[in-house]
Order: structure tokens, then sequence, then C-alpha cells
């Protein structure tokens, strides 16, 4: 079966960077986009962005532009989001999301608070 | 970007009474070429990731209890509950897949 299965809960400073990783199994990896998507505290849903993992293209929300890189890794079917120079409003769940256009399956979502 | 609105923010059902959600996109999302809707609908519980509902506007994901259904065309669609249990306590969004950037909804949380 489909799993996506997402790294542990984070907490970083105020400028310092973090890493989320998205580890897939149950399907061809290369054969789907992977989104990410993000829900601060109490508030709805936002596209951040997606990678092909077929070739590493990705396209990011333009204000996430500068800020984000999504990249993966064929070889253990993972894929990351990085976000640097982190403020307190991406105190945030973060999903990875596969698309079959739709996403029809989602991670467990991961934890990223910023604070001082 | 295509903006969607959900309205109403969120409702109050009885048990077993029927619940309707509506959503409109800014432009359509309906693709000529295949005669599809980009739309889909999630559920999301407390403490839990989206939940995949409805797809193509209209077409229940396998599992989903069919008093979901899905309805609309172009611009404007509905989501709507037959017969409310206590287990569609969540807040439901709605999502166009037409265009990048992908946009949902704000939100409508159902309670009983």
């Amino acid at each position: 079966q489909v799993q996506l299965v997402q790294s542990g809960a984070e907490v970083k400073k105020p400028g310092a960077s973090v890493k989320v990783s998205c580890k897939t199994s149950g399907y061809s990896f290369t054969d789907y986009y992977m989104h990410w998507v993000r829900q601060a505290p109490g508030q709805g849903l936002e596209w951040v962005g997606w990678v092909n993992p077929k070739n590493g293209d990705t396209r990011y929300a333009l204000k996430f532009q500068g800020r984000v890189t999504i990249t993966r890794d064929t070889s253990i079917s993972t894929v990351y989001m990085e976000l640097s120079r982190l403020r307190s409003d991406d105190t945030a769940m973060y999903y990875c999301a596969r698309e079959y256009d739709f996403y029809q399956y989602w991670g467990q979502g991961t934890l990223v608070t910023v604070s001082s | 970007d295509f903006v969607v609105t959900q309205s109403p923010d969120s409702l109050a059902v009885s048990l077993g009474e029927r619940a309707t959600i509506n959503c409109k996109s800014s432009q359509s999302v309906l693709y000529n070429s295949n005669n599809k809707n980009y739309l889909a609908w999630y559920q999301q519980r407390p403490g839990q990731p989206p939940k995949l509902l409805i797809y193509w506007a209209s077409t229940r994901e396998s599992g989903v209890p069919d008093r979901f259904s899905g309805s609309g065309s172009g611009t404007d669609f509905t989501l709507t509950i037959s017969s409310l249990q206590a287990e569609d306590v969540a807040v439901y969004y709605c999502q166009q897949y037409y265009s990048t950037p992908r946009t949902f909804g704000q939100g409508t949380r159902v309670e009983i």
C-alpha cells in the first residue's frame, strides 16, 4: 500500500533552516509528482511547491521563492523540503502529498516550530 | 492565481440532517478538451492530515461513504453530506488543481 512517512517535529530559531523528509513506499517513486502543503496553527491549507521525482524539476509558490528548496533522492524514494531564513510565521504543520492531479495520499505531517 | 472561496465558514447541522458547502473559483476550472472540472474536496479531522473525498468535482474516492456527493461545473461547486453522522465533524476544503499555484478554499467547519 502507498505510504508517505515524514520526519519528526522540529524546533528552530528565527533565521535558521529546516529540512523535512518524506519517505515513500508502495508505488513507483518517479511516476508521481510530490507536493508540499503547509498549515499554520488553526489556519487553512497553503501550497508550497512540487518536485517531479523523475527529473528533479521544481515549482514553488511565489511567496516562498528564494527560501524553499524541494529535492529528491531516487535511491531511497524520498523527497525533501528545505525552508531557510525561518520566521515565526513559518510555524506550521508541513505535509507532503502525492499528486494524481488531486492529492490522493498525504504524509502524516511534520510540525515545524520557529521560536527564539 | 485562482482564488477559491468557500461558504459558509462554519455550519451546525443536526445528526441525520443535510449539510451543504459551497465553493466558488475566480476562474473556470473546466478543461474543455476532456470536459473535466479540476476541483477536489478534502475532509480534515482534528489532528489528522486532509483526506481526499471527491475529485473531478463529483467522483467519490474509493471507500468514501455515499452520503458524500459533489456537484457543479465551471466556477461553482457544492459538497453535500446527505445525512450527517457524528464522524463527519471536521473541516472541509475545496481545491482547484487546474492551475499552479494550487489553491484551496479557506475551509468550512462542520459541527453538530
